[in-house]
């Protein structure tokens, strides 16, 4: 069976430093691959989605960026944290008409 | 762009059918999806309406008007775990198939 990895599970980061989120996908090959962000009480916000590996897109003009080092790895990276970035990082891959997520990362930039 | 509106809060009690109505504007449309998330959690699917009408999986329905632009999640004999977030998305082509969330429904169940 398919599953979705993501870590960590909450984090607590300063002003200026970077940031690296990790998600991988098990038991599939060639996912659509998704990072979303949901602010306290909000809806999710589609930030990057990618087809395949090296292939990333934007949604949303941010102070984040994305990759996909390997087929089932997408990764999402900032090189200096604001403090808007704070949020509910979610991964999530589709297949088909259902889109799974990973549990998410609690992210407090402080 | 895509846009959905969908009540930002319901409140019912345990045993009783709430319905909860989400409208949308999109163009490339598949279908809707309907996602529940519990606090702290991540969202969960529910269902996926492609085509215009009812679809039902156990106490919960979905329905679809593609002409009106307009859905709705019908949650029958509430109970005190539906307490939850419940968010619509519209499925959309693009590069890749891609679902855009409205900003949720809270629904409280009261004893």
């Amino acid at each position: 069976s398919q599953t979705i990895h993501q870590w960590p599970a909450t984090l607590v980061q300063p002003v200026g430093s970077p940031l690296s989120l990790e998600c991988t996908v098990e038991g599939t090959s060639n996912p659509n691959l998704y990072w979303y962000r949901q602010a306290a009480g909000r809806g999710l916000q589609l930030l990057f989605y990618s087809v395949g590996i090296g292939q990333i897109s934007s949604e949303v003009p941010q102070n984040l960026s994305a990759s996909r080092p390997q087929d089932r790895q997408f990764i999402l990276s900032s090189k200096k944290l604001l403090l808007s970035d704070s949020g509910f990082y979610l991964c999530a891959w589709r297949t088909g008409t259902v889109a799974f997520f990973g549990q998410g990362t609690r992210l407090t930039v402080v | 762009g895509q846009s959905l509106e969908q009540p930002s809060e319901v409140t019912a009690v345990e045993g009783a059918i709430v319905q909860i109505n989400c409208t949308y504007q999109t163009s490339g449309f598949y279908g809707l999806s309907w996602y529940q998330q519990h606090d702290g959690g991540a969202p969960t699917f529910l269902s996926y309406n492609a085509l215009d009408g009812l679809e039902e999986t156990g106490r919960f329905s979905s329905f679809l008007s593609r002409s009106d632009s307009y859905g709705y999640l019908l949650l029958q004999e509430l109970q005190m775990k539906d307490s939850a977030s419940y968010f619509c998305a519209v499925d959309t082509s693009g590069s890749a198939r891609q679902l855009t969330f409205g900003s949720g429904t809270q629904l409280t169940v009261l004893p």
